[in-house]
């Protein structure tokens, strides 16, 4: 199985303050049609998750431009520009090139 | 408004069985991949199962293969999960998603959830 890790696991940021989560997958995600099939998500506290990213670098309808995900192959980045109070709760990347689906653990957002 | 409910969660005792079901109001789930997540108390996001569109492809994590099945009424516009020979380790929030279009495994639309917990 693709094993994920995400660092930090845990980040307070300031309002208006850029933020950044990195991701790293144990095999690259890059397939050979070009694209690199790693999502993320975020989970804001007591909702259901909501797809902010997919396919590494390309914001889901409807998810604001401060929001923007680059990399390829095995290392990855979501960085949002400047944070809002909404942007708090769980980050996840997650790689589905290969069965199973893998999640990363998981970076608690919160805001100082 | 557009959602997914599922519905069938419950306290069962280990070694029992559920029916989870997800319907899709305003979401056509019949043209899309569909996925169950799970959610243990605390801990983050991991994938169970999918299926394909017409259902002939399924796919499970291995914690739950061989007890899970992921099947799909399309005329229903609905997806299910039978779970059986529950254990402990099984209880969590189960959410159901769907693909997007063309790139099945970005699950771009969620439920809220349904709460199985395994206890004796």
């Amino acid at each position: 199985d693709i094993v994920m890790t995400q660092s930090p696991l845990s980040l307070s940021v300031t309002p208006g303050e850029p933020a950044s989560i990195s991701c790293r997958s144990s095999q690259s995600l890059l397939h050979s049609n070009g694209y690199n099939y790693l999502d993320w998500y975020l989970q804001k506290p007591g909702q259901s998750p909501q797809l902010l990213i997919h396919l590494g670098s390309n914001r889901a309808s409807g998810v604001p431009d401060r929001f923007s995900g680059s990399g390829s192959g095995t290392d990855f980045t979501l960085k949002i520009s400047r944070v809002e109070a909404e942007d708090v709760g769980v980050y996840y990347c997650i790689q589905n090139l290969q069965i199973p689906l893998t999640f990363g653990p998981g970076t608690k957002v919160d805001i100082k | 408004e557009v959602q997914l409910v599922e519905s069938g969660g419950g306290l069962v005792q280990p070694g029992g069985s559920l029916r989870l079901s997800c319907a899709g109001s305003g979401v056509t789930l019949s043209t899309h991949y569909t996925h169950w997540v799970r959610q243990a108390p605390g801990k983050g996001l991991v994938w169970v199962a999918h299926i394909n569109v017409d259902g002939s492809r399924t796919n499970y994590a291995d914690s739950v293969k061989g007890r899970f099945t992921i099947s799909r009424d399309n005329a229903k516009n609905t997806l299910h999960l039978q779970m059986n020979s529950l254990r402990v380790e099984d209880t969590a929030i189960y959410y159901c998603a769907r693909g997007r279009a063309g790139a099945g495994n970005s699950m771009e639309v969620w439920g809220r959830g349904t709460t199985v917990t395994v206890s004796s």
